[in-house]
């Protein structure tokens, strides 16, 4: 079984460059969340994708977007990088339906630094 | 709204001594409650989980015990060891939610 997989581990970025990070799902889930991890802070949500919509978000402005793909595997699109985009950024998965009993499975994440 | 409220940290211990990370929440109805570890480098994992009142998490020698009268999951464990050093995230996910509220996270330092 294929866990959470992220790419790329670490990135550099400039304020105001854009950013896709990429997110392959766990096999068997069509469920797929954002989370930004800033340093000593716990997860914040952003958005997920369920069927390829998405479906929920957190207080985050429109410059963070994303997609799924039929495959089920994400990506987050952050345009016009600000400094405190700098962290963690973490995908994880889950079963949909009756097999989702709310945990959560991450990948290892993105790091990204906005200079 | 749902929030969870951990001890800060980081907590550090000697190896084999007594652990105890306090997780208190606040959220409406009766939410499963969850302790992830994010070790060095990594993303974070399930630790265990308990979904109802008085029910007993419990994994690697971590347990923690859904306390609905005083809203709180403390995770406790009884000897730890250097490589139990990470960090430890406290969260609940209440009834009809898809959507977890985390706890800052407790960095945990073992020493030898």
């Amino acid at each position: 079984e294929t866990g959470v997989t992220q790419s790329p581990t670490h990135l550099i970025k400039t304020r105001g460059q854009q950013v896709t990070l990429r997110c392959s799902s766990q096999s068997g889930h069509n469920t797929v969340s954002w989370y930004q991890q800033a340093l000593g802070q716990g997860p914040q949500f952003i958005f997920q994708y369920y069927r390829e919509e998405e479906n929920g978000r957190g207080n985050f402005p429109p410059r963070f977007s994303g997609l799924q793909f039929p495959n089920y595997s994400s990506e987050l699109n952050v345009n016009a990088l600000e400094l405190d985009d700098s962290a963690l950024y973490l995908c994880a998965s889950t079963p949909g339906g009756s097999k989702n009993t709310g945990e959560l499975f991450f990948g290892e994440g993105s790091r990204l630094t906005v200079l | 709204g749902d929030s969870v409220t951990q001890m800060e940290g980081p907590v550090t211990l000697s190896e084999e001594a007594f652990l105890t990370i306090n997780c208190t929440y606040t959220a409406t109805g009766y939410p499963s409650l969850f302790w992830y570890v994010q070790y060095p480098g990594e993303g974070l994992q399930l630790l265990l989980k308990a979904t109802k009142a008085d029910d007993k998490g419990s994994n690697k020698g971590f347990e923690a015990t859904y306390r609905k009268e005083t809203t709180s999951f403390h995770l406790e464990k009884g000897s730890v060891q250097v490589s139990d050093s990470a960090v430890y995230f406290c969260a609940l996910l209440s009834g009809g939610s898809y959507i977890p509220t985390f706890g800052r996270g407790t960095s945990l330092i073992v020493h030898p």
